[in-house]
């Protein structure tokens, strides 16, 4: 069972437009919400996460949008660009020992010149 | 700090091989990941270390698959016989506890494996 659902499965952008990637949980017990970025043939990598207690986080062009009650966060990339051309997951997950993260599964995002 | 680092990059091996993936954490790290990753199913968790002890081995697919990890700088994950549905990318990912219980985890650059 997918912990963590992820939309859409792609998406293409033009050059300087807002790419939106959405995800959704039911385990109400997630307190920690991390975007991973992925460039082909390489793992991914921690690009921004939040904590449920702040509706929205905003690092440089990317920025977080959390909607506690409905279960779903987003991450918006504004003035998206090529280099922005990426495999991106949302995760999520609860603060014991492990923080193992359980991701959805991925939105290739294809920033067009 | 060199990363998490995984060997082989590829690895490409015929059914019912034996196949020894490996893994060396960044130092100081004591949570160990190995995930697996193919189109159909995105990114799967298959077992987690905490001081090089096993702790949840629930994604492992089948008794085909074992991981080791015998000190703090070094994982294996084998496949005994191997088949072609394992073929995927295998990233082997490593994480601390940071600062308010929440972990980065740190994904090496990943092993692709074909199996024919």
């Amino acid at each position: 069972q997918q912990q963590v659902k992820q939309s859409p499965q792609s998406l293409i952008v033009q050059k300087g437009g807002i790419s939106i990637i959405n995800c959704a949980y039911e385990n109400t017990a997630f307190d920690y919400f991390p975007w991973y970025q992925q460039f082909p043939g390489k793992g991914p990598a921690l690009l921004i996460a939040i904590r449920p207690d702040v509706s929205e986080k905003k690092e440089g062009r990317f920025t977080i949008s959390f909607n506690k009650s409905a279960k779903q966060f987003s991450l918006h990339i504004m003035d998206s660009q090529p280099g922005d051309s990426a495999t991106y997951f949302c995760a999520a997950s609860k603060q014991t020992g492990a923080n193992n993260l359980f991701f959805g599964t991925g939105t290739r995002l294809t920033v067009i010149p | 700090d060199a990363g998490v680092i995984q060997s082989p990059r590829h690895e490409v091996t015929e059914m019912g091989q034996e196949v020894t993936l490996r893994c060396k954490p960044i130092s100081g790290h004591d949570y160990l990941f190995w995930y697996r990753q193919t189109m159909m199913r995105g990114l799967e968790l298959l077992i987690y270390f905490n001081n090089n002890v096993p702790i949840d081995d629930s994604g492992m697919p089948e008794d085909r698959f074992s991981a080791k990890m015998p000190n703090a700088s070094f994982s294996t994950l084998k496949i005994q016989p191997s088949e072609p549905r394992d073929s995927a990318v295998y990233f082997c990912a490593s994480s601390t506890q940071g600062r308010g219980g929440y972990n980065e985890q740190f994904f090496g650059p990943g092993t692709r494996l074909t199996v024919l």
